[in-house]
């Protein structure tokens, strides 16, 4: 039972324009909400982060956005640069449950030059 | 910074070896977790701990044991190797905040092939 979802295996991009990356889940216990960038043969590392109380989180190029009603979260990223090809991954928590992470299967980014 | 450290890095297991993942972390994180990543799939969480001495099944816990004797050190046991468990093993520790905020670090993973 994956209760978070990324529909889109791959996306590829031009570099300088933008790049959206799509999330779904269907645990609406889930308080708090994750994405991670991966390169290959390192471990993911966080890169934003927003909380079920907000619609909105902005880090730098990085923006999340959370549609509660809508059980859906996006990350932005704008402009794509070349070192943000990676895998991203869509993750979620609550308090309910120990605060476990629950992800989804990742979407890999090329950005094209 | 060290962070969450992990060895080894590789390892190759004939079926029915045992062996342990080693995991440290030195930030004092009272949260732990092991994670697999199979190809093409998302994490799933092993096991994960809260604190010294308090483990935890999680998503898929069959075919491995975990200790949490000390808040630095979370090992992962495999005692009969299966093919099955040929994947990429990743530890994490995390320290949630009153806002929540369950941000984790990763190790650098170790690829596991089971033969």
């Amino acid at each position: 039972d994956q209760q978070v979802k990324q529909n889109s295996p791959s996306l590829s991009v031009q570099e300088g324009r933008i790049s959206i990356l799509n999330c779904d889940y269907t645990n609406s216990m889930f308080d708090y909400f994750l994405w991670y960038k991966k390169y290959p043969a390192e471990g993911p590392t966080f890169l934003i982060s927003i909380s079920s109380i907000k619609d909105k989180n902005e880090d730098g190029r990085f923006t999340v956005f959370l549609n509660k009603s809508a059980k859906h979260l996006s990350l932005h990223i704008v402009p794509s640069q070349p070192g943000d090809s990676a895998v991203y991954f869509c993750a979620a928590s609550s308090l309910s449950n120990d605060y476990k992470l629950s992800f989804g299967a990742g979407t890999t980014v090329t950005v094209r030059a | 910074n060290a962070g969450v450290t992990q060895t080894p890095k590789f390892r190759i297991l004939k079926i029915g070896q045992s062996m342990t993942l080693q995991c440290t972390q030195d930030m004092n994180h009272n949260y732990m977790y092991w994670y697999r990543q199979d190809p093409g799939m998302g994490l799933k969480l092993i096991y994960y701990s809260v604190g010294a001495g308090i483990t935890d099944k999680g998503e898929v816990p069959n075919g491995y044991n975990v200790s949490r004797s000390t808040t630095e050190d979370f090992p992962l046991r495999l005692e009969l190797a299966a093919p099955s468990q040929t994947s990429v093993y990743f530890c994490a520790s995390s320290a949630p905040g009153r806002q929540g905020n369950t941000e984790a670090f990763f190790g650098q993973g170790t690829r596991l092939t089971v033969v």
